[in-house]
């Protein structure tokens, strides 16, 4: 089966700092990848997602994942982080062939203004 | 477009009860998803269906938890002779056509069992 793993459960950061969300994933064939957010109060919505293509992709707000196959890891990144961030990101996966979805445990993001 | 919609939003119900929830995607999404997702953990997928048919169930969903579509529109999730331990927050997903398709998310139905 597969499974998702995001190794940082709690990360605070202050304004204008870097961000790494880390996400590693177990399956053997053609992945598509995701990060949704969870902002205070809201639903889940999509970051950015890969599917196939420039393994780096750029989603909303500033937001970019780099799909590295053969660590198979698909981290997010923002360069500079706002109070407007913080909320809870998850990473999620499934095959190309199926139609189940694996996520993450997510990450509790908290920016500090 | 007004986005998925779950009712009701909370439900408290006694040990033993049976509860349904119901989901309205987005109209034009073919695919629907339902998915638990319990304190500090990622949504946990149930079952998924393209249009009206029930395509995948999770090894996890036991016997107690059913799905329909019925005429591909609104799904709805029954929990018959629910355990303490189905206290969680079911959330429903739907989108397009496939696997690689964004899923739009419902805000939730919080069950709580006493």
């Amino acid at each position: 089966a597969q499974s998702v793993s995001q190794h940082n459960h709690h990360v605070i950061l202050s304004e204008a700092a870097s961000l790494e969300l880390g996400c590693n994933y177990s399956y053997g064939g053609t992945v598509n990848l995701f990060w949704y957010v969870q902002y205070p109060g809201q639903h889940l919505q999509l970051l950015l997602k890969y599917f196939s293509g420039d393994p780096l992709v750029k989603g909303i707000k500033g937001f970019e994942a780099e799909f590295i196959k053969s660590k198979f890891s698909f981290n997010l990144r923002k360069p500079s982080v706002q109070w407007s961030d913080t909320a809870e990101y998850f990473c999620a996966v499934n095959s190309n062939t199926g139609n189940q979805f694996y996520f993450g445990t997510g990450t509790s993001l908290t920016v500090i203004p | 477009d007004t986005g998925v919609s779950q009712n009701p939003r909370h439900k408290i119900t006694k040990r033993g009860q049976n509860v349904t929830f119901r989901c309205d995607p987005i109209s034009e999404h073919n695919r629907l998803y339902w998915y638990r997702q319990t304190l500090g953990q990622g949504p946990e997928f149930l079952t998924y269906f393209q249009n009206e048919a029930q395509l995948e169930k999770s090894r996890l969903l036991s016997d107690r938890f059913s799905a329909e579509r019925p005429k591909g529109s609104f799904s709805t999730l029954e929990i018959q002779r629910t355990e303490q331990g189905d206290s969680a927050m079911y959330l429903c997903a739907s989108s397009w056509e496939t696997g690689a398709d964004t899923q739009y998310f419902g805000p939730g139905t919080r069950l709580t069992v006493l």
